[in-house]
């Protein structure tokens, strides 16, 4: 397997446009995590789905934020309107199944700009 | 609220040295535990993963070992090489929290 897919690699926007970042999780895996890296907080969980269903989205920050997942190997994490302050970088992880103790596998990530 | 620490958050040593990366977390409930390592503009790596009714793990170099009850993790990196520098990051599954709750990291390089 390829492993977790994300794109794009690199985004850079102006502030109040739209971003969409997307994610093709590992193959028969259930669960799938965003999440988003910034120097002063670190990583910290946006939302997860178990099955396709949204579980937690207690860490999205603000209601620009949204996010998808249509099927099981494709989701997508949405700004809107972005602002600066969303530059980071966005990572998408999956694992088997969450309830097991089963190990999570991460993308190589988006970095975004916002200008 | 799962907290979870890495001291030091930066270590220099020469090649050659053993060395130990501790990581804390304040609540012990987990269901597992597991060491990243990430490269500069890279994505994360997984190194080790430690279940809650485990005490260790090892793959090559490195051993890491589980404290649940004192909310305890380290990792151990024998005869460090150069191209082990990169950041390591300690992450905790559980404890009251969703998907991983992450520590800060420890900057690791290795001095040739």
């Amino acid at each position: 397997d390829a492993g977790v897919i994300q794109s794009p690699r690199h985004e850079v926007t102006e502030m109040g446009q739209e971003v969409t970042l997307r994610c093709k999780p590992i193959s028969g895996h259930n669960s799938l995590f965003w999440y988003r890296q910034t120097m002063m907080r670190g990583l910290e969980l946006l939302i997860y789905f178990n099955n396709n269903v949204p579980i937690d989205d207690s860490g999205m920050p603000e209601d620009r934020f949204s996010a998808k997942m249509p099927n099981a190997s494709f989701s997508t994490l949405k700004i809107q309107p972005s602002e600066p302050r969303d530059s980071a970088v966005y990572f998408c992880a999956s694992s088997p199944y969450r309830e097991m103790n089963t190990e999570a596998f991460f993308g190589q990530g988006t970095r975004l700009t916002v200008v | 609220k799962q907290e979870v620490t890495q001291i030091p958050a930066a270590l220099s040593v020469p090649e050659g040295e053993n060395l130990v990366l501790n990581c804390s977390f304040t609540d012990s409930a987990i269901y597992n535990l597991q060491w990243f390592r990430q490269d500069p503009g890279k994505g994360l790596t997984s190194l080790l993963l430690i279940q809650s009714s485990q005490r260790e793990q090892t793959s090559g170099r490195l051993n890491a070992s589980l404290d649940k009850s004192s909310g305890r993790s380290t990792l151990y990196i024998a005869a460090s090489q150069p191209g082990d520098s990169a950041t390591y990051l300690c992450a905790v599954g559980g404890g009251g929290a969703d998907g991983l709750t992450f520590g800060k990291g420890t900057h690791l390089i290795i001095q040739p």
